[in-house]
């Protein structure tokens, strides 16, 4: 069974630049979730969709993130403009609508300079 | 609002040494509780979790019991391996906060052979 996918691996850009980063959760999964992981601290929700709904954005800084999953699979995770503090690595997790087991992807590794 | 908080690293420890990373807990209600593990270059990995009070979760020689009583979820390892240097995080997750895990800051266990 193939696991989450990320892409890009690493982003690198300079500040007030856009960035976007994709995801394409286990097939089957019905719930999506970004995460926001700052070096030495741990993952923060940014967002949650289940299906093409979201079901929690409540940390989300909607002045300059955005998300989609417009068919219920893939997603979306956008940043326009970055700021510095946005650095981090950017984790997509999915699971199953009875299950709370989350399987993480790889990541995507973002560095604004 | 729910919170997890962990031992600060880095642990330093010989090989076959006993591992106890600490964990403890904030939440209403009857949380999930995990931990995983993120090996260096790797995205995060389900490592062990327990659904409900004195449930005890177990891998790979890894063991950690919900303790409600104390609000604690330590995780265990009688005899670690250079293979097992890595950042743990301790997380809950409550079906009332859609599932969503609220992870601890991490702690990085380093073994040296």
């Amino acid at each position: 069974e193939a696991g989450v996918a990320q892409s890009p691996r690493y982003k690198i850009i300079e500040k007030r630049q856009s960035v976007a980063f994709w995801c394409n959760p286990i097939s089957g999964h019905a719930t999506l979730y970004w995460y926001q992981q700052i070096l030495g601290q741990g993952p923060k929700l940014l967002i949650q969709f289940q299906n093409n709904g979201v079901v929690d954005d409540s940390q989300l800084p909607k002045d300059r993130f955005s998300a989609e999953r417009l068919k219920g699979v893939d997603s979306t995770l956008k940043i326009q403009p970055a700021k510095l503090e946005d650095s981090a690595v950017y984790l997509c997790a999915s699971s199953l609508v009875t299950s709370n087991e989350q399987y993480f992807g790889p990541g995507t590794r973002l560095t604004v300079t | 609002g729910n919170s997890v908080t962990q031992m600060e690293g880095p642990v330093t420890l010989s090989e076959e040494a006993f591992l106890t990373i600490n964990c403890t807990y904030t939440a209403t209600g009857y949380p999930s509780l995990f931990w995983y593990v993120q090996y260096p270059g790797e995205g995060l990995q389900l490592l062990l979790k327990a659904t409900k009070a004195d449930d005890k979760g177990s891998n790979k020689g890894f063991e950690a019991t919900y303790r409600k009583e104390t609000t604690s979820f330590h995780l265990e390892k009688g005899s670690v391996q250079v293979s097992d240097s890595a950042v743990y995080f301790c997380a809950l997750s409550a079906i009332r906060a859609g599932n969503m895990l609220t992870f601890g800051g991490g702690t990085r266990l380093m073994v040296k052979p």
